[in-house]
């Protein structure tokens, strides 16, 4: 089961780029990289996912080295409200379905 | 798309009572639908897989006769807390996934928090 290991917090002043990097050393070869967000008392948000390179969506930026042992989640210019919980998780299948386990995530503390 | 819903969103009952808990997939079908659990300031908790028509799979520590999975449709599956203790006052979360692949995003609901007295 890969494990994951992020920072526990970030503070980040608005309108910067936030990089939160993820580390999997013990991803397998089938196993996709998820980012997701949590606001307080909600459920977490999909926000990006990626084999290997790069990813880019209209939220965020996935980024991937070649040996996929880390990543980075990237949010250009964050603004107050990116304020969340964001978690990294790697794809286990277990039983012919996927099952994920989530780290500690990282708090970011977008700062006005 | 890819919406879920869960209800209720907060619920309180008096320790001993059972509750229920739906999860539904709204705009698509899920073949597989997760039960997760998080404490105050922690992280989500995996307790169960489930796919449809199937029996769930319980992590490891979760009692399956404590936790009820019913994933009687490709749109709803049910978490039942029986006998419910004031430990068990958490904040249940499910997801649902089309395919249950690796590969496949899971889609979470908004969660339901749950206080027993």
């Amino acid at each position: 089961l890969a494990k994951t290991t992020q920072p526990i917090s970030m503070d980040s002043y608005e309108g910067q780029e936030v990089n939160i990097t993820c580390s999997h050393n013990n991803i397998a070869t089938n196993d996709y990289i998820t980012w997701y967000q949590q606001f307080p008392s909600q459920g977490p948000r999909f926000i990006i996912q990626g084999y290997k390179t790069k990813v880019t969506n209209e939220v965020a930026s996935l980024f991937i080295p070649a040996d996929r042992k880390s990543s980075t989640l990237s949010l250009p210019r964050v603004s107050l409200s990116d304020t969340a919980v964001y978690y990294c998780l790697v794809g286990d299948r277990s039983g012919g379905y996927q099952k994920v386990t989530f780290g500690t995530g990282t708090k970011l503390q977008v700062i006005p | 798309g890819a919406v879920v819903s869960q209800h209720p969103s907060r619920v309180i009952c008096k320790s001993g009572t059972s509750v229920k808990i739906e999860c539904r997939s709204l705009d698509f079908q899920a073949t597989t639908m997760f039960w997760y659990r998080q404490f105050p300031k922690q992280s989500l908790m995996l307790m169960a897989t489930s796919n449809e028509g199937s029996k769930a799979t319980y992590e490891q520590g979760v009692e399956k006769d404590k936790f009820l999975i019913n994933h009687a449709s490709l749109t709803l599956s049910t978490l039942t807390v029986t006998s419910a203790h004031p430990e068990d006052s958490s904040f249940y979360i499910c997801s649902a996934s089309r395919s249950g692949l690796a590969r496949e995003t899971q889609y979470f609901g908004p969660g339901t928090r749950l206080l027993v007295l």
